[in-house]
């Protein structure tokens, strides 16, 4: 596609459910990240994908959420039992290979509610 | 502990007053700096990637330069679309992600 895709661009959820997020990168980067940004906070790393494994999981605030993408393309976070703590919005940038200049998508604003 | 520190934290110009932002990290084995342009609601937009001390990158109004401790966002004469968060990020020698400074907010009043 011409960019990176997320949806839902956002998402009201209540305390406990769980949520998906997706990314749809710019097609043929093979590299994929996923970050957060809290209000008036700067970027936080949450996880790498090169193809489809994830070598870096590194940022994961916790076993509640997960990642996985498939085909080298779309890739879904997933949040599991959701707390008010989580909400943030949720970008995803891909890029020709790991290192280069990364785009970002618009972002995923979540609210726990 | 690796950090990437910008200043200042925000940042009023009127319209045609040029200034620079600053990006300062101590961090190990530094692949490449990159610099983004953030508008409210939107994800970052990309704008420089430098990757060794004495390279300059242009665009328009903005020029970043890189020495061994710091870059620099140059804005000459900027307008009103100017305004926006200004990130710097930079990649580190054996991760892939990108850690990001907490940026500057800046206003151009016209």
């Amino acid at each position: 596609g011409a960019g990176v895709s997320q949806s839902p661009s956002n998402k009201v959820t209540e305390k406990g459910k769980d949520v998906e997020l997706r990314c749809d990168p710019i097609s043929g980067h093979t590299a994929l990240y996923w970050y957060r940004q809290s209000l008036g906070q700067g970027l936080e790393f949450l996880i790498y994908f090169q193809g489809n494994s994830a070598p870096d999981k590194s940022g994961l605030p916790s076993d509640r959420f997960s990642a996985e993408r498939t085909g080298g393309s779309v890739s879904t976070l997933t949040i599991q039992r959701t707390q008010q703590e989580d909400s943030a919005v949720y970008l995803c940038a891909s890029s020709s290979r790991g290192g280069a200049e990364a785009f970002f998508g618009q972002g995923t604003r979540l609210t726990v509610v | 502990e690796d950090q990437v520190t910008q200043s200042p934290e925000a940042l009023r110009l009127q319209e045609g007053e040029s200034s620079s932002l600053n990006c300062s990290y101590t961090v190990s084995g530094l692949r490449g700096l990159f610099w983004y342009r953030q508008d409210p609601g939107k994800g970052p937009e990309f704008l420089f990637t430098l990757y060794s001390a004495g390279e300059e990158k242009e665009k328009e109004r903005l020029k970043a330069t890189l020495t061994k401790k710091e870059s620099f966002l140059h804005i000459t004469a900027p307008k009103p679309e100017d305004s926006a968060t200004y990130l710097c990020a930079v990649e580190l020698g054996s991760a892939r992600q990108l850690t990001f400074g907490s940026g500057t907010q800046l206003t151009v009043l016209p």
